[in-house]
């Protein structure tokens, strides 16, 4: 059984930083692309980064590129977002989710998902 | 603020057919990107429910069936039933933005 498990979310002060992890299981994690998808609270979905099964050029939104960072250690079934220079707007429950799809990425959807971790971004 | 559209809300006795639009531009679902929706209750992580356009993954009711068309796609679901009030998110791929993209999201009400 394919399982995703998000944690690392909490309160954070603006600017600061954050790291989230998502531990999988139920299937050969070195093969999947896995991503990262939020959800700002009472709004809808927004895709946020996104990561090769070898952990080969990482991709992102560009409501967050320079500011985070994705990583995998297939050796571990671990897949991280490293968050910085947080600010209100980045508040969200963080999805950790499986592309699926073997062809071209641009046909990739989300057919597994974590639990999710609430960030929270205040004074 | 997404480029994908769809209504609010719609809503269905029981028994009924209701059907959710998706609409997009040239540079997503016009441009042929595959179009995939999900189900998320209150709470609750969202869940794939249609894959490339028209494809259920294992364990999907068949009462539910995607197409698209143009710079469109709709989400039909069939034999409405309590459980399926939810809200529902198409999502495609968009090459201005170079990202994947989700609607806007459309609350299913089950009369």
């Amino acid at each position: 059984e394919v399982q995703l498990l998000d944690s690392g979310g909490g309160l954070v002060q603006p600017g600061g930083s954050l790291r989230l992890s998502c531990a999988a299981s139920g299937f050969t994690f070195s093969s999947n692309a896995m991503s990262w998808v939020r959800q700002a609270p009472g709004k809808g979905l927004e895709w946020v980064s996104g990561i090769f099964g070898g952990g080969n050029n990482p991709w992102y939104a560009d409501s967050v590129k320079g500011r985070f960072i994705v990583s995998r250690d297939n050796s571990k079934n671990m897949v991280y977002l490293q968050m910085n220079s947080l600010r209100a707007e980045d508040t969200a429950v963080y999805y950790c989710a499986r592309f699926r799809g073997s062809g071209s990425s641009y046909a990739y959807s989300f057919d597994y998902w974590g639990q999710g971790t609430l960030v929270t971004v205040s004074s | 603020q997404s480029v994908l559209t769809q209504p609010p809300s719609v809503s269905g006795a029981p028994g009924q057919r209701v059907t959710i639009s998706c609409t997009g531009s040239s540079s997503n679902i016009g441009a042929g990107y595959d179009v995939h929706w999900y189900q998320q209750h209150p709470g609750a992580a969202p869940k794939l429910l249609i894959y490339s356009n028209s494809n259920r993954p294992s364990g999907v009711p068949d009462r539910f069936s995607g197409s698209k068309s143009g710079t469109s796609a709709s989400l039909a679901i069939t034999g409405l039933q309590a459980e399926d009030e939810a809200d529902y998110y198409c999502q495609s791929y968009d090459s201005s933005l170079n990202g994947y993209v989700f609607g806007t999201g459309t609350e299913v009400t089950v009369l």
